[in-house]
């Protein structure tokens, strides 16, 4: 079946650590995404990726880092310069330039990341 | 900038009554709406989209109508049931980036 892994589920991490969460994903898309939800609120974009080996920011990088070597994989690691990680971040994909309607993403399970 | 709002909730409905959530939009141009849904401790699965005025999406007993005069894309449902007890965001597509830009959320709760 075709869809989108993240990995780990949960992850713990000390104060002043990097950590990076996987997102892959087997839907031949173009386009990936990382969005960071916090409790009660809506999804804030963190990095988007349109093609590989390219990618910009979103409304709050800053604190992230991402790499797109592979179509498939779209890594994000937070840096100890986040100051407040503990968030469920969400890994996204979507067709891209293939239309005028290629804009439908598709979620991944997600990774609860808590700072301990 | 283009912007969602949604109802705030949480909404508390009864098994078999109505369901209305209201989402509104400012966009330039036409802008794709989607509705998504989040069960607890997952990622969001689509639930439905509209791509231009008029469209109606429709998905599991749930619908939306692009609705361009009044900007608005209400999500409804005739009969609940407990098992649509999640959260629901409304967003809209950027034309340009096709970046996804959603509202806050609205929690369900349906009740048997």
């Amino acid at each position: 079946d075709g869809g989108i892994t993240q990995s780990p589920k949960y992850l713990f991490r000390k104060e002043g650590q990097n950590v990076t969460l996987s997102c892959e994903q087997n839907l031949n898309h173009d386009a990936m995404y990382w969005y960071r939800q916090d409790p009660g609120q809506g999804l804030r974009l963190i990095y988007y990726s349109q093609i590989v080996n390219d990618f910009q920011k979103g409304d709050i990088a800053e604190g992230y880092s991402v790499s797109r070597e592979k179509k498939e994989s779209f890594p994000l690691t937070v840096t100890s310069a986040q100051k407040n990680p503990t968030a469920f971040y969400l890994c996204a994909s979507s067709t891209y330039g293939q239309g005028a309607r290629s804009d439908t993403q598709y979620f991944g399970p997600g990774t609860r990341l808590t700072v301990l | 900038g283009d912007s969602v709002t949604q109802m705030e909730g949480p909404v508390t409905l009864s098994e078999e009554a109505f369901l209305t959530i209201n989402c509104t939009y400012t966009a330039t141009g036409y802008p794709s709406l989607f509705w998504y849904v989040q069960y607890p401790g997952e990622g969001l699965q689509l639930l439905l989209k509209a791509t231009k005025a008029d469209d109606k999406g429709s998905n599991k007993g749930f619908e939306a109508t692009y609705r361009k005069e009044t900007t608005s894309f209400h999500l409804e449902k005739g009969s609940v049931q407990v098992s649509d007890s999640a959260v629901y965001f409304c967003a809209l597509s950027d034309l340009s980036s096709y970046k996804l830009i959603f509202g806050s959320g609205t929690r369900l709760l349906v009740r048997p």
